[in-house]
């Protein structure tokens, strides 16, 4: 089975603090995404992947950075945490192409105080 | 770019009954994917079912099928005998050709009541 999985389920930070997020897939996926999720607003892709070192901004990039160093491993960076970045951030991969599935891990709920 | 439109933001069905959520969706694009996801309670985003735009027959996978009609650009998905496991939030999602990420509707919270 795919696996997908994020480091924390929970966290809590002050407004301020960086912020590192990090996701894990055991599948050799090329493609890595990051997602947040907000009520009403459904999923809105922040950034993605689709090779080691590459990354792509997405439709809401704005006070987010990622690093991919690694296949498996791709992380979401808030440099400086405000309040309106608490949210659901949900990270997912898939191999490439038009018909793969992507996987999603369990999601981080994130409360910037 | 790309929409995905879910209409209904909550539905409500019995338990056993049969229930449709809607998905449109704009696009100029001939070749694409369609996708229906659940988040249960837990958060844990899973596929349903997929449906590849060029193929006519509707895609189904036990419970779960789909009315595609192209022309129309709607994706609706039809629970069958309903389950109190199938509450959870479900996802319209698009991609177009090539390896680009999904684009998700808004969500439609599906509520089965006992």
């Amino acid at each position: 089975d795919v696996k997908v999985t994020q480091s924390s389920r929970y966290l809590v930070k002050r407004t301020g603090e960086k912020v590192f997020l990090e996701c894990v897939q055991d599948m050799d996926h090329e493609n890595m995404f990051w997602y947040r999720q907000d009520p009403g607003l459904g999923l809105r892709l922040i950034y993605f992947s689709y090779d080691v070192k590459m990354k792509e901004k997405g439709d809401i990039p704005e006070g987010y950075s990622v690093s991919r160093e690694k296949k498996e491993r791709f992380s979401l960076i808030l440099e400086s945490a405000s309040t309106n970045q608490t949210s659901m951030y949900l990270c997912a991969s898939s191999l490439p192409g038009t018909r793969t599935e992507q996987y999603f891990g369990p999601g981080t709920r994130l409360t910037v105080t | 770019a790309q929409t995905v439109t879910q209409s209904q933001p909550e539905m409500s069905v019995q338990e056993a009954e049969t229930v449709t959520l809607s998905c449109t969706y704009d696009t100029s694009e001939s070749d694409y994917y369609l996708f229906w996801y659940k988040q249960p309670p837990s958060r844990q985003m899973i596929l349903v079912i997929r449906q590849e735009a060029y193929k006519q027959q509707n895609a189904t996978e036990n419970r779960f099928s789909v009315n595609f009609q192209k022309a129309a650009k709607s994706f609706s998905l039809k629970i069958s005998d309903s389950q109190l496991g199938d509450a959870a939030m479900y996802f319209c999602a698009y991609r177009g050709s090539g390896n680009t990420p999904l684009v998700f509707g808004k969500g439609t919270r599906l509520s089965v009541i006992a």
